[in-house]
């Protein structure tokens, strides 16, 4: 079965640090493109940064660039997000998705709450 | 970037009835590239159509999409009890990929 399971949220305070994971089971993990995607409470979804298949070219929404960093480990089928600099505004559920441009195949999502 | 409206923000309907959803954006999707996705409360969303008119794996015939250029359009030709959620659209054709604010199908 094509799984990814999201881990890494919690509470943190602005201006702290977190890192988000995601492990994938169930297809070849090196042969996508992945994706997160975040969605506020009570709000809509927003595409915040992808990687391609090895880990080559990586993209970021404006919001984010210089402060969330995306990366991946091939070897242990594994998707990250470090991020730092956390702002208030930043609090969400952060997806861990399959794909570049529409997406598949989802996390259960992982919650992060940044509040001081 | 490509700034997508979704109307209405509630659409009240009864099982069995036709719900007619719409996405506009601010400037032409390249391509075609929309998707659409559904989401109940707590789950994260699923995949329910791609270029604007291809269902995804596993989505039954009662989803239909159609449109092009800005506006683009989301049917679910008779409404199921497992389909009253949200649903979102989301352009892949410039970089930053969007989403809509969403378009939320409830139980009349």
């Amino acid at each position: 079965e094509v799984q990814l399971a999201d881990s890494g949220g919690g509470l943190v305070q602005p201006g702290g640090s977190l890192r988000l994971s995601c492990v994938a089971s169930g297809f070849t993990f090196s042969s996508y493109w992945m994706t997160w995607v975040r969605q506020a409470p009570g709000k809509g979804l927003e595409w915040v940064a992808n990687i391609k298949e090895d880990g080559t070219e990586k993209n970021y929404v404006d919001s984010v660039k210089g402060r969330f960093t995306i990366s991946r480990d091939n070897a242990k089928n594994s998707l990250y997000l470090q991020m730092n600099g956390l702002r208030a505004e930043d609090t969400a559920v952060y997806y861990c998705v399959r794909g570049r441009s529409f997406f598949s195949v989802w996390g259960q999502g992982t919650l992060v709450t940044v509040s001081s | 970037e490509i700034v997508l409206t979704q109307s209405p923000g509630t659409l009240s309907l009864s099982p069995g009835e036709r719900a007619t959803l719409s996405c506009r954006a601010s400037q032409s999707v390249n391509t075609n590239y929309l998707a659409w996705y559904l989401q109940k409360p707590g789950q994260a969303p699923r995949l329910l159509m791609y270029g604007a008119s291809s269902r995804a794996t596993g989505i039954p015939d009662r989803f239909s999409g159609s449109g092009s250029g800005t506006d683009f359009t989301l049917t679910i030709s008779r409404l199921e009890p497992e389909d009253f959620a949200v649903y979102y659209c989301q352009q892949y054709g410039s970089s930053p990929w969007t989403f809509g604010q969403g378009t939320k199908v409830e139980i009349k």
